[in-house]
């Protein structure tokens, strides 16, 4: 079985900038988790989506970022404009269940850094 | 709100037995997640506990006391490749909007 894919796996782009995100979760998994990791810290939830519909963006900063879920597969995740602190990996996962025993599956990762 | 609380460090010898502990808040507590992630990687799915008890797999088990709001991880049979950081996640919130928070983490050293 496929596991979560991203990409691009690294960018670097200097502030003011835009950039996007992609990831295309575990076939058959309706949850997707976008989450920021700043270096050292515990990941932080951005956006859950339940397949196509916005369950928690409390935390989606979103006078710059944005993030969707066309068909209730692939993602996008976008910043714009971008700012220092933006730096960070940003990690998607997917889950076969919204709740219960389910067990978030990440991807690799793409390592954003703001100049 | 959620707020997860575990030790930001923790060291110990290969062969060892360590235990990890993390305190939480959260308003509808639906459960307890354990994660480990190698430097560079992405976190990896250790353990999950919704009920109150120890949960064995392998050389790891995970415990939860659901009145203390306390939960721990053990790792028994310590390998340097076990030397990575874990985060416990907590999953609450109300039907239909569930969110899981992770902890800072805890980095574990394995010393030969």
């Amino acid at each position: 079985e496929a596991g979560v894919a991203q990409s691009p796996r690294y960018k670097i782009i200097e502030k003011r900038q835009s950039v996007a995100f992609w990831c295309n979760p575990i076939s058959g998994h309706a949850t997707l988790y976008w989450y920021q990791q700043i270096l050292g810290q515990g990941p932080k939830l951005l956006i859950q989506f339940q397949n196509n519909g916005v369950v928690d963006d409390s935390q989606l900063p979103k006078d710059r970022f944005s993030a969707e879920r066309l068909k209730g597969v692939d993602s996008t995740l976008k910043i714009q404009p971008a700012k220092l602190e933006d730096s960070a990996v940003y990690l998607c996962a997917s889950s076969q269940r919204e709740v219960g025993t389910d067990t978030q599956y990440f991807g690799p990762g793409t390592r954003l850094t703001v100049l | 709100g959620q707020s997860l609380e575990q030790p930001s460090e923790v060291t110990a010898v290969e062969g060892a037995i360590v235990q990890i502990n993390c305190t939480y808040q959260t308003s509808g507590f639906y459960g307890l997640s354990w994660y480990q992630q190698h430097d560079g990687g992405a976190p990896t799915f250790l353990s999950y506990n919704a009920l109150d008890g120890l949960e064995e797999t392998g050389r790891f088990s995970s415990f939860l006391s659901r009145s203390d709001s306390y939960g721990y991880l053990l790792l028994q049979e310590l390998q340097m490749k076990d030397s990575a950081s874990y985060f416990c996640a907590v999953r609450g919130g109300r039907a239909g909007g569930f969110k899981t928070i992770f902890g800072a983490g805890t980095r574990l050293f394995v010393k030969a």
